[in-house]
This record gives C-alpha cells, sequence and structure tokens, in this order.
C-alpha cells in the first residue's frame, strides 16, 4: 500500500536548520511529485513548494524562497526538505504529500512531523 | 499568493445539509478548473475528499459535493454526520506554478 512516512519530531535553538525526510514505498517513487506543507499551532494548512523526483527539479513558494531546499534520493525513495534560519514562527507540522504529474491534488500525505523552534 | 477565503466555522444538525465556500481570484480559483477538497482532523494527515472541482476519490462518501462558479468554490456535505466534524480546507493551483490553500472551516455537528 502506498505510504509516506516522514522523520520524526525535532526541536531547534532559533538560526538553526531542520530537514525533515518523507520516505516513500508502495509505489513507483519518480512517477509523482511531492510536495510540502506545514501547519503552525491554531493555523492553517501553508503551502510550501514542490520537487520533481524524476527530474530533482523543484519549485517553492515565494515565502521561503532562499530559505528552504528540497532534495532527493531514488535509491532510498525518499525526499529531504530542509528549512534554515528558524525562528519561532516555524514551529509547525510539516507534510509531505503525493502528486501524480500535473493532476493538481495531493492523495496521500504523510503522518507529520512537529518542529518546534525554542531558545 | 494570498490564502483563500473560508469562513471560519459552519455547523448543522444530523441529516442536514452545509456548503462551505471558498473564494479566491482569478490568478487561482477562478483560472483552473483544479480546486481539491481535504478534510482533516487534528493529529492526522489531511485527507482528500474533492479534485478537480467536483470529483470523488473512491472511498469517499457520495454526501461530499464540489462545485465552482467563477472566483468561488463551494464544498457540500448532505446528511450531515458526526463522523463529519473536522476541519476542511480548500486548495487550488495558482500562477506561477504554485499553490494556495484556504484558510480552514471548522465543521461542528450540533
Amino acid at each position: 500500500q502506498v505510504q509516506l512516512v516522514q522523520s520524526g519530531a525535532e526541536v531547534k535553538k532559533p538560526g538553526a536548520s531542520v530537514k525533515v525526510s518523507c520516505k516513500a514505498s508502495g509505489y513507483t517513487f519518480i512517477s509523482y511529485f511531492i510536495h510540502w506543507v506545514r501547519q503552525a499551532p491554531g493555523q492553517g494548512l501553508e503551502y510550501m513548494g514542490i520537487i520533481n523526483p524524476s527530474a530533482g527539479n523543484t519549485n517553492y513558494a515565494q515565502k521561503f524562497q532562499g530559505r528552504v531546499t528540497m532534495t532527493r534520493d531514488t535509491s532510498t525513495s525518499t525526499v529531504n526538505m530542509e528549512l534554515s534560519s528558524l525562528s519561532s514562527d516555524d514551529t509547525a507540522v510539516y507534510y509531505c504529500a503525493r502528486e501524480l504529474e500535473r493532476t493538481f491534488y495531493f492523495d496521500y500525505w504523510g503522518q507529520g512531523t512537529l518542529v518546534t523552534v525554542s531558545s | 499568493q494570498s490564502a483563500l477565503t473560508q469562513p471560519a466555522s459552519v455547523s448543522g444538525s444530523p441529516g442536514q445539509s452545509i456548503t462551505i465556500s471558498c473564494t479566491g481570484t482569478s490568478s487561482d480559483v477562478g483560472r483552473y478548473n483544479v480546486v481539491s477538497w481535504y478534510q482533516h482532523n487534528p493529529g492526522k494527515a489531511p485527507k482528500l475528499m474533492i479534485y478537480e472541482g467536483s470529483k470523488r476519490p473512491s472511498g469517499v462518501s457520495n454526501r461530499f459535493s464540489g462545485s465552482k462558479s467563477g472566483n468561488t468554490a463551494s464544498l457540500t456535505i448532505s446528511g450531515l454526520q458526526a463522523e463529519d466534524e473536522a476541519d476542511y480546507y480548500c486548495c487550488s493551483y495558482a500562477v506561477s506554478n504554485t499553490y494556495v490553500f484556504g484558510t480552514g472551516t471548522k465543521v461542528t455537528v450540533l
């Protein structure tokens, strides 16, 4: 069955970076884009960006450009999302989600990873 | 890209129908027929309920339906059930190859 399994919770200090991983299984890894979405406490869902696991190309939401990097490892069917220069505003649950190329919806989601930024 | 506008909360009694609106602009909802809707329960992953504005994935109850008019998309839940209580988010593809979510609506079953 399709699964997106994310790495565990993280606690980081302001100014640090965090890397969250999303390991895919149960489908052809390179056939689906992976998106990242986050939800801060008490807030709504916020779109961060996309990576095409086949070509490795990315597109980031303007808000996160310069601070987010998405990479993939096709040998392990894993996508990583690294966010730098963390502040308390980045405290959130981060989700990965897959999209069959150019279908414009997310049919499977990871379980979410809580990132807490605190001094 | 500003978030799509949804009502903060909608409520209804069991068996009733409710509709959640999702208002965007000509750069997102109005431009593309690809609005999707997600049900989100605290601590769980969001679940796809509607895609391409009105299509239901396999396994989603036919009590859920979607539509769009101009810059506003809507999700209707008919025959409201206690299990429908959750947060609901719309999402649209937008210009510049990005996506935008709605502000979210908390559905309460009275």
